[in-house]
């Protein structure tokens, strides 16, 4: 089935470490999004990519850096600026070109302790 | 970049009711307006979308309105169920930092949560 798989679903870490956060998908969409949910505060874009091997930055980029080097890939690395990391992280593909479905995955939550 | 308003935050409906959730934005790339539904601990799943030169769109029990002069459009569910129970968000496109057509990114609401109870 196609698809978009986050990983892991649960993740804790210590304050201070660097952590790197996986969304894969099959569906061979160009376009590929990370949002952060907190409670109330809706959906906030972090990064988005078009195409491979760029990427741009959405409102909320400080403290997250992105890699796109596979069109599947496009994995969201968390890193000790960031100063409130605690989230429910979302990843999300479309086909590019077209005003079409946003296809979201799982989710990914993590805690810092 | 644009802020989409929604209201209300949280809503409370007995099961047969009407939900009426409203969106509100202030520019917008081009007329696609979604609507998408999530249950906890799971992502958003789209509900129904709205494309340009229609006013109107009904799926079932889940209805959009949208008034382009107002800048404004809203989700009716019809007939309210407690598998609705659910957090909704609707969301507008801005313009993409890439040139073509479907460059853009979604911005979204900050969510209703919709609870229906029996």
């Amino acid at each position: 089935d196609g698809g978009i798989t986050q990983s892991p679903k649960y993740l804790f870490r210590k304050e201070g470490q660097n952590v790197t956060l996986s969304c894969e998908q099959n569906l061979n969409h160009d376009a590929m999004y990370w949002y952060r949910q907190d409670p109330g505060q809706g959906l906030r874009l972090i990064y988005y990519s078009q195409i491979v091997n760029d990427f741009q930055k959405g409102d909320i980029a400080e403290g997250y850096s992105v890699s796109r080097e596979k069109k599947e890939s496009f994995p969201l690395t968390v890193t000790s600026a960031q100063k409130n990391p605690t989230a429910f992280y979302l990843c999300a593909s479309r086909l590019a070109g077209v005003a079409g479905e946003l296809f979201f995955g799982e989710g990914s939550r993590l805690t810092v302790l | 970049q644009q802020q989409v308003k929604q209201s209300p935050q949280s809503l409370i409906v007995q099961k047969g009711g009407i939900s009426i959730i409203n969106c509100a934005y202030e520019n917008t790339a081009f007329d696609y307006f979604p609507w998408y539904q999530q249950f906890p601990g799971k992502g958003p799943a789209l509900l129904i979308a709205i494309r340009p030169d229609v006013s109107e769109k009904k799926e079932g029990r889940f209805t959009i309105s949208f008034n382009k002069s107002a800048k404004q459009f809203s989700l009716h569910i019809m007939d309210s169920q407690p598998g609705d129970s659910a957090t909704y968000f609707c969301a507008a496109p801005d313009r993409g930092t890439y040139s073509g057509a479907g460059s853009y990114q979604l911005t979204f609401g900050k969510g209703t949560k919709l609870s229906v109870i029996p």
